[in-house]
């Protein structure tokens, strides 16, 4: 049981490069999100799916896109990378059955330059 | 939507002292609380959390208060020891999963041997 895992753990990209972070979990999770971390801001919900098939905005979608390929599998896409989106990306998915613990991936370093 | 706040940003206390952190939030509709400990490098991992409907909860050294009246609650820490220094985070949510969860900003414990 791996929990939550994310791939790669660091890249640097330049501007306008397009690139996917991928999330994958084995506990059999309906739900799962994407955040992202910068210094004194905590973590900003980028996007969530709730449940295969679906999809829905956080607080900062704008940049991204998801895709929730199957129950396990949740990745987010950078189409043209900003220096802005430089940044700690996690990915995350719940528990079911009445408690609600989000489990957290490791992470992903991401540089823009 | 709902506002997390938390205070203080940073707190250093001395081994076997207690530490405590306070957060505010909005959304009265908010009914789960959780809170995170987040070690360099890691992604987040919960620790404790409440819902609306308890005043207290306890785990061991750590212990979460929540006034509904007032929409804040706080992380208890006694006996602080030198693997307690972490950043903490604080949540609110409401109690379907798949929700948004939204996290306050973080506070930064170091506990001094």
């Amino acid at each position: 049981n791996a929990g939550v895992t994310q791939t790669p753990k660091f890249q640097v990209l330049k501007t306008g490069q397009s690139m996917t972070l991928q999330c994958a979990q084995d506990m059999n999770h309906n739900s799962m999100y994407w955040y992202r971390q910068d210094p004194g801001m905590g973590l900003r919900l980028i996007y969530y799916s709730a449940s295969e098939g679906t999809t829905d905005k956080g607080e900062v979608p704008n940049g991204y896109n998801v895709s929730r390929l199957n129950k396990r599998e949740f990745s987010l896409r950078l189409e043209s990378a900003a220096p802005s989106q430089t940044s700690v990306y996690f990915c995350a998915s719940i528990v079911t059955g009445g408690r609600y613990e989000q489990y957290f991936g490791p992470g992903t370093r991401l540089t823009v330059t | 939507g709902e506002n997390v706040e938390q205070h203080p940003s940073t707190l250093s206390v001395q081994e076997g002292d207690s530490a405590v952190i306070k957060c505010t939030y909005s959304d009265s509709a908010s009914n789960y609380f959780p809170w995170y400990k987040q070690e360099l490098g890691k992604g987040p991992q919960l620790i404790i959390d409440i819902r609306s409907n308890v005043g207290e909860k306890k785990d061991q050294r750590i212990a979460v208060t929540l006034n509904k009246t007032a929409k804040h609650f706080s992380l208890h820490i006694t006996e602080t020891q030198p693997e307690d220094s972490a950043v903490y985070f604080c949540a609110a949510s409401g109690v379907d999963y798949g929700q948004n969860f939204v996290f306050g900003p973080g506070t930064r414990l170091s506990v001094l041997p």
